[in-house]
């Protein structure tokens, strides 16, 4: 399965600013997808990255607060813009391998926004 | 739309004493289901997925589930647990491979000595 670099791995951050989380894939994947795991929560989707396109949001997330790049088959970035602390959360990022069976994550960005 | 309920938010459970983690889902089409652990401060990682066949699905570390169409489940069992299986274990759904995936709420297992 495919292995995924994140980083950074976790990161303090005062409120107002933003922080660009980074996304390698050891392979090509056409897909790559953004989650946010908020405290005791379960994984709530983002975003789909397409490479060559805008990325694909879902219902309550906008591309200001979450904008995202996708310059090549392996690597994509997540930016949280204008953090509040509401945004403190683990986002993670997921590829599907190339048989399509199951995502595979990283390992996830612990985000605290003081 | 397809939802999933993981009745147990949290599960204590005494080393070597055998663990059931219960997963509900509901869906009007046929579907695929996974279960994903989540050790500690780190990511998730696939623990064992149902795609067709055998309704029976093992893991390598001892885990199994087996899919229930009637019942609509796929509740994960293990007779046997340790120390180093505390975690959360998310159960998930989809009717696409890569689309409309949907995570339960998430049950943390704890394993005490």
């Amino acid at each position: 399965s495919a292995v995924i670099s994140q980083k950074p791995s976790r990161d303090i951050c005062q409120r107002g600013t933003s922080l660009t989380i980074q996304c390698q894939v050891d392979s090509q994947v056409t897909m790559m997808f953004w989650y946010r795991q908020q405290p005791g929560q379960s994984l709530t989707l983002i975003a789909t990255a397409n490479q060559g396109s805008e990325a694909t949001y879902e219902s309550g997330f906008v591309i200001d607060k979450f904008p995202i790049s996708r310059p090549n088959l392996t690597f994509s970035t997540l930016t949280v813009s204008n953090m509040s602390p509401e945004d403190s959360s683990i986002y993670l990022c997921s590829v599907l391998p190339p048989d399509g069976v199951g995502y595979t994550f990283g390992s996830g960005t612990r985000l605290t926004v003081v | 739309a397809q939802s999933v309920t993981q009745l147990d938010s949290q599960v204590p459970v005494f080393e070597e004493a055998p663990v059931e983690l219960r997963c509900n889902y509901s869906s009007s089409v046929s579907v695929y289901l996974f279960w994903y652990v989540q050790y500690p401060n780190q990511g998730l990682q696939l623990l064992l997925k149902y795609l067709s066949g055998s309704t029976l699905v093992e893991s390598i570390n001892g885990f199994e589930a087996e899919f229930n169409k009637s019942q609509t489940s796929f509740h994960l069992r293990k007779p046997s647990v340790h120390i180093s299986d505390t975690a959360e274990y998310f159960c998930a759904v989809t009717n696409n491979y890569g689309q409309n995936f949907v995570f339960g709420p998430g049950t943390r297992l704890s394993v005490l000595p």
